[in-house]
């Protein structure tokens, strides 16, 4: 079965620090994707990637960065977390938008 | 760029009872429609994907929708709710003229069966 696997379930941090969310994929697809969802705003489009060192700012970039050096792993990057990023971070991946995306478990972030 | 309209934050039924979940799109271009489901605390499954084939969609657990074009519409129905139906349920739909064909979603409807 094909599987998006993030790292951690849940996480908290300080506000200030850096924080790596981990993305990793084992079905070879292309394109991958961060989102964050929030109650009362469904799921917002943080950044995506259609190849490896390629990325796109979705509708909410500001205050993140990405990586991606394989394929396989796409990296969220909080540069200085902030309490308005306490979230739920999505990352799904896909072949084609035809198929739809397949994602992770998400990971639960509080910054405090 | 298109857009996904869910009518419904909450939706509530009984055991047994029919379920209706509203979808509304915004273009005219027949797109790639979608119906998601998320459990609490996990991410979003795939129930069902229309792909300009068949206007009625089957999909997991007894869900199917509906493709009406005169509507811009893709409804999610399932003729009897059980309380393992109780999530989340989020419509997508393919974005041509924005994001080189990906999916965006409606802000969801979070569906609770009542016993």
């Amino acid at each position: 079965d094909v599987k998006v696997t993030q790292s951690s379930r849940y996480l908290v941090k300080r506000t200030g620090e850096k924080v790596f969310l981990e993305c990793v994929q084992d079905m070879d697809h292309e394109n991958m994707f961060w989102y964050r969802q929030d109650p009362g705003l469904g799921l917002r489009l943080i950044y995506f990637s259609y190849d490896v060192k390629m990325k796109e700012k979705g509708d909410i970039p500001e205050g993140y960065s990405v990586s991606r050096e394989k394929k396989e792993r796409f990296s969220l990057i909080l540069e200085s977390a902030s309490t308005n990023q306490t979230s739920m971070y999505l990352c799904a991946s896909s072949l084609s938008f035809s198929r739809g995306y397949t994602f992770g478990s998400g990971t639960r972030l509080t910054v405090v | 760029a298109q857009s996904v309209t869910q009518l419904g934050s909450h939706v509530s039924v009984s055991e047994g009872a029919l379920v209706l979940l509203r979808c509304n799109y915004s273009s005219s271009v027949p797109p790639y429609l979608f119906w998601y489901v998320q459990y609490p605390n996990q991410g979003l499954q795939l129930l069902l994907k229309y792909t300009s084939a068949a206007t009625l969609v089957k999909g997991i657990n007894g869900f199917e929708a509906e493709f009406k074009k005169s509507e811009t519409s893709f409804h999610l129905t399932k003729p009897s709710a059980h309380m393992s139906d109780a999530a989340e349920y989020f419509c997508a739909v393919t974005d041509y003229g924005g994001s080189q064909g990906n999916l965006i979603f409606g802000k969801g409807t979070k569906l609770s069966v009542k016993p």
